[in-house]
């Protein structure tokens, strides 16, 4: 069982925008004065996971601004907007964790494009 | 580019050991942290172990303390993982990934191809 709570499943049609939410704890994302913070990676079928967003709300290199990620408290969002086919895959939001003293993982959501 | 490619990894009985390495290219080895992450098949990511850019620091689990042990070589700029008292429930995808950041903000910028290993008898 994670400890960072993602929903199993998120779907839409192309063009569309969706949310993935990421709730955590006060051990994690919501620790101290401003918490942990919240990475994002994107997993296609068959492939290594890739970054997609980190450090909240930054882009690397090469990550369309379709892409965007927000925190509040114990809890962080991703956004997609203009939702395309190729987005199709499964999302993984990821802090850090002081009681753990490790790095955790949210159990991962599947983004269907429809 | 960055490039990371993980080798080594098989099918083992239980109790058995692996060593898993990964070679890196494309960056200064020396001045990044690196970290191993699995994925057992249909599962999603577990953070294993983190090594800071000499070793003098080392994070592990707690699924695989006492089991596992990462090492790197930064001459050779490759990054290991010794994996003894395998279990069934350490079969996954093992990814060797670059970690960035601070280390209390530390994320995963750049990920190897991953390298599957599988404990059954």
């Amino acid at each position: 069982q994670s400890v960072l709570t993602q929903p199993p499943s998120v779907s839409g049609a192309p063009g569309q925008r969706v949310t993935i939410s990421c709730t955590g704890s006060r051990s994690n994302i919501g620790a101290g004065y401003d918490g942990y913070d919240v990475h994002w990676y994107q997993q296609l079928p068959g492939t290594a996971p890739k970054l997609l967003i980190y450090g909240n709300n930054n882009r690397p290199s090469g990550v369309p601004d379709r892409f965007s990620g927000s925190k509040s408290g114990t809890s962080a969002s991703l956004a997609i907007t203009g939702l395309q086919a190729e987005d199709e895959a499964d999302y993984y939001c990821q802090s850090y964790d002081s009681r753990l003293s490790g790095w955790v993982f949210g159990a991962g959501t599947k983004l269907t494009v429809l | 580019q960055v490039q990371l490619v993980e080798s080594g990894g098989d099918l083992v009985k239980p109790g058995g050991s692996l060593r898993l390495s990964c070679a890196a290219s494309g960056f200064i080895f020396r001045d990044y942290y690196m970290s191993w992450i699995r994925q057992a098949p249909g599962k999603g990511l577990e953070w294993v172990s983190y090594i800071t850019k000499s070793g003098s620091v080392i994070y592990y689990a707690d699924s695989v303390k006492g089991r596992f042990t990462i090492s790197r070589d930064n001459a050779k700029t490759s990054l290991f993982l010794q994996m003894n008292s395998l279990r069934a429930e350490d079969t996954a995808v093992y990814y060797c990934a670059r970690s960035a950041g601070d280390f209390w903000s530390g994320y995963f910028d750049s990920w190897g191809q991953g390298t599957l290993v599988t404990v059954s008898s």
